[in-house]
């Protein structure tokens, strides 16, 4: 199985700061990559999707790719509470039949 | 749009009993979805993929006579996990593809289905 590495973290940072949350994948022909939110208890919800290197933006977050580096991060600016979750990195290929391999979550507590 | 249910939500069951779990695209069709298993503290784990009207594709590890994966139609997919175990005690989650262009997709996941096995 091929990796996909996260901090587990916890990152703390204070309402208002931006989040920076990184990811790294092992597997040179990944193609897709994406970022979920997961509160506790609750399954994945899609933030992200980005398959070009560069940046993505929507609303407070933005994506950055890499494929050289293989390194793919979230931004996430204005950090409310309510951004208060474990965020998932995950990573597909035409060779798994486009099934997503899950890095282990990083945790993000964001403090009023 | 895009959304996933999975049925039950919750369910506790006495050790050896099977679980059967829904998982239904709601407003689009879904040729792919695929199974997950997630243990406490732990990241989402692939179990298998459902194709519509073939066999689902398992991962290496998953016992596919413990684990019976129906994907009836383009909106259902069903597990079930048979003669379950405490140690099949998880949170079961399925998700379903979005074609984005060629033959790759968006997955969205459904709300999981917590199991407890007695």
């Amino acid at each position: 199985q091929k990796e996909v590495e996260q901090n587990s973290g916890p990152l703390s940072v204070p309402e208002g700061a931006i989040a920076s949350l990184n990811c790294t994948y092992s597997d040179r022909v990944s193609q897709s990559f994406f970022w979920y939110r997961q509160y506790s208890g609750k399954s994945p919800e899609l933030i992200m999707s980005i398959y070009s290197n560069g940046d993505k933006e929507d609303g407070r977050f933005t994506a950055q790719l890499n494929k050289a580096s293989q390194y793919v991060s979230l931004l996430i600016r204005d950090s409310q509470p309510s951004d208060s979750a474990t965020y998932l990195c995950a990573v597909t290929n035409s060779n798994s039949g486009y099934a997503l391999n899950f890095g282990k979550g990083t945790s993000l507590l964001v403090t009023p | 749009g895009a959304v996933v249910s999975q049925h039950p939500s919750r369910v506790i069951c006495k050790s050896g009993t099977s679980v059967k779990i829904e998982c239904r695209s709601l407003d689009f069709q879904a040729t792919t979805m695929f199974w997950y298993r997630q243990f406490p503290k732990q990241s989402l784990m692939l179990m298998a993929t459902s194709n519509e009207g073939s066999k689902a594709t398992y991962e290496q590890g998953v016992e596919k006579d413990k684990f019976l994966i129906n994907h009836a139609s383009l909106t259902l997919s069903t597990l079930t996990v048979t003669s379950a175990h405490p140690e099949d005690s998880s949170f079961y989650i399925c998700s379903a593809g979005i074609p984005r262009g060629g033959a790759e997709e968006t997955q969205y996941f459904g709300p999981g289905t917590r199991l407890l096995v007695l």
